[in-house]
């Protein structure tokens, strides 16, 4: 595989349940990050790890909750999210934190439905 | 506050024409801007950028137009192919700002008609 996968694609939870979204790139990149996209909204940016450390938390609520293991995999767990979190979320890396202002490499994302 | 707009939420052009993506900003920090482009049921992709010292880069069929006084940067695509039916998201970036990313607007869905 090559480029930036996420799984699942889909995801429709309640609000009691705690579930994660997957991350994993193959571009042997070194900053990772977590977007939202909402409806008629831009993109937001919730999370930024390099060399898995975080740098960045945009006021991001607790229920979300990343992790990153190593450069290559990124997670973001889910645990008693609202109806209004529904939205797309996608995973994107770059070359290291100042790649980021140039070109990020997005995964397909995970639509996320909260029940 | 938005500081990075595309006012036009959708544009429909015909095959063959050009198309003219608007974006305008607000930030006069901000010194890099690219185009993403996104399917249905996939992720944005980079498809073109400027830096603030030029005001125009171009890639095949893609162009990118900036205006540093107006803050405004625009898209253009010619001659419109049917492939180039997509969300279009404007962004940008400071010097200073790598672990903030880009900053994106809303995009335009951009549809070409046969």
């Amino acid at each position: 595989e090559t480029g930036v996968t996420q799984t699942p694609r889909h995801l429709v939870m309640g609000m009691t349940n705690k579930k994660s979204l997957k991350c994993e790139q193959h571009l042997g990149h070194n900053a990772m990050y977590w977007y939202k996209q909402s409806a008629k909204k831009p993109l937001e940016l919730m999370f930024v790890y390099s060399l898995e450390e975080r740098v960045e938390n945009n006021s991001v609520p607790s229920r979300f909750s990343p992790e990153c293991p190593n450069s290559s995999h990124l997670f973001l767990h889910l645990h008693t999210l609202q109806p209004e979190d529904s939205a797309l979320y996608l995973c994107a890396s770059s070359q290291d934190l100042r790649g980021a202002r140039e070109k990020l490499f997005f995964g397909s994302g995970t639509q996320l439905s909260v029940l | 506050d938005q500081q990075v707009k595309q006012n036009s939420p959708s544009l429909s052009v015909q095959e063959g024409r050009i198309s003219i993506l608007n974006c305008d900003y607000t930030n006069s920090m901000f010194d890099y801007f690219l185009w993403y482009k996104k399917y249905p049921a996939e992720g944005p992709t980079f498809l073109i950028s400027i830096s603030s010292i030029k005001d125009k880069n171009e890639d095949g069929r893609f162009t990118v137009f900036l205006n540093k006084s107006a803050k405004h940067l625009s898209l253009h695509i010619v001659p419109s192919q049917p492939g180039d039916s997509a969300v279009y998201f404007c962004a940008a970036s400071t010097t200073g700002g790598g672990a903030d990313g880009l900053t994106f607007g809303k995009g335009t869905h951009l549809i070409i008609q046969p």
